[in-house]
C-alpha cells in the first residue's frame, strides 16, 4: 500500500513568489492535514481538510490557503513568501471523522525554502 | 484551550538504560494517544498508540496511560543510539484532530 506522497521534495522561490505544494493521502483516507515546521520548532497546524470541505484552520495568515480535490489530494498554495515561510511542510492523513480512534500518517514532506 | 504538555528536554540516557517520556493532557475528553518519533529534518512516524488505562508494549516500548490523572508515558527498555530522536506525544480530541506536544529531544549516549 502506497503511503503518503508529497511533491516537490524541495521547493525554493524567491520572496514575493508564490508556491504550490502537493499531498496524496493513502488510498480510502478522506482526511488531509498540513503542517509547517521551521527548524527545530514544533508542528504548527496549517489545514485540515476532510471529504472536500475545510473542517479547520490553524491561527496562519489568509495567504496560506489549500483544497481538497475529488480524489482526497490536496494542495497548500503560499502566495506573497516572506523569508520566515522557509519550513519543512508536512502533509498528513487520516481515514477521516469517525469514532474509531486512530492515528495520523505523514508523508516525507516539502522543505521550502524562500530566499 | 485543549493542550498536550512535554518537556523539551533534551533527555540523555545512556545506553541499554530506560527512557521514560512524559506527557499530559488537559482535555478530558480525548480518548486516544498516540506517540511519534521523529528524526531530525524526517516527518513523525508513529510508534505506539494507546486507548484504555495501563500499560501497552510493544517490543522495546511501553505506553502508559492513566486517564484520572490525564497523564501519559513511553518507556524505551535497553535504549539505543538509534533511538535519539524527538518524540511527540499527541491526543485525539473529539472533533477527531490530533493535539500535539512540542516533543521531548531524546539523546541516548553510548
Amino acid at each position: 500500500e502506497a503511503g503518503v506522497t508529497q511533491s516537490p521534495t524541495h521547493l525554493i522561490k524567491t520572496r514575493g513568489q508564490q508556491a504550490t505544494l502537493r499531498c496524496s493521502p493513502i488510498s480510502g483516507h478522506t482526511s488531509v492535514y498540513w503542517y509547517q515546521q521551521a527548524l527545530g520548532l514544533g508542528l504548527q497546524f496549517l489545514l485540515w481538510y476532510d471529504e472536500g470541505e475545510e473542517r479547520n484552520r490553524g491561527n496562519f495568515p489568509p495567504r496560506f490557503s489549500g483544497r481538497q480535490f475529488p480524489n482526497y489530494s490536496s494542495e497548500l498554495n503560499v502566495n506573497a513568501l516572506e523569508l520566515e515561510d522557509s519550513a519543512l511542510y508536512l502533509c498528513a492523513s487520516s481515514p477521516g471523522r469517525r469514532p474509531v480512534p486512530y492515528g495520523y500518517t505523514f508523508g516525507s514532506g516539502t522543505r521550502l525554502t524562500v530566499v | 484551550q485543549k493542550e498536550v504538555e512535554q518537556n523539551s528536554g533534551p533527555l540523555s540516557v545512556p545506553e541499554g538504560a530506560i527512557a521514560s517520556l512524559n506527557c499530559t493532557y488537559s482535555d478530558r475528553g480525548s480518548q486516544s494517544f498516540f506517540w511519534y518519533r521523529q528524526y531530525s529534518g524526517k516527518s513523525p512516524e508513529l510508534i505506539m498508540s494507546i486507548y484504555s488505562n495501563g500499560d501497552k508494549e510493544d517490543g522495546r516500548f511501553t505506553a502508559q496511560l492513566n486517564k484520572a490523572s490525564q497523564y501519559v508515558s513511553l518507556l524505551i527498555r535497553d535504549s539505543q543510539p538509534s533511538d535519539s530522536a524527538t518524540y511527540l506525544c499527541a491526543a485525539r480530541d473529539s472533533n477527531y484532530q490530533l493535539i500535539w506536544g512540542a516533543g521531548t529531544k531524546l539523546i541516548i549516549k553510548p
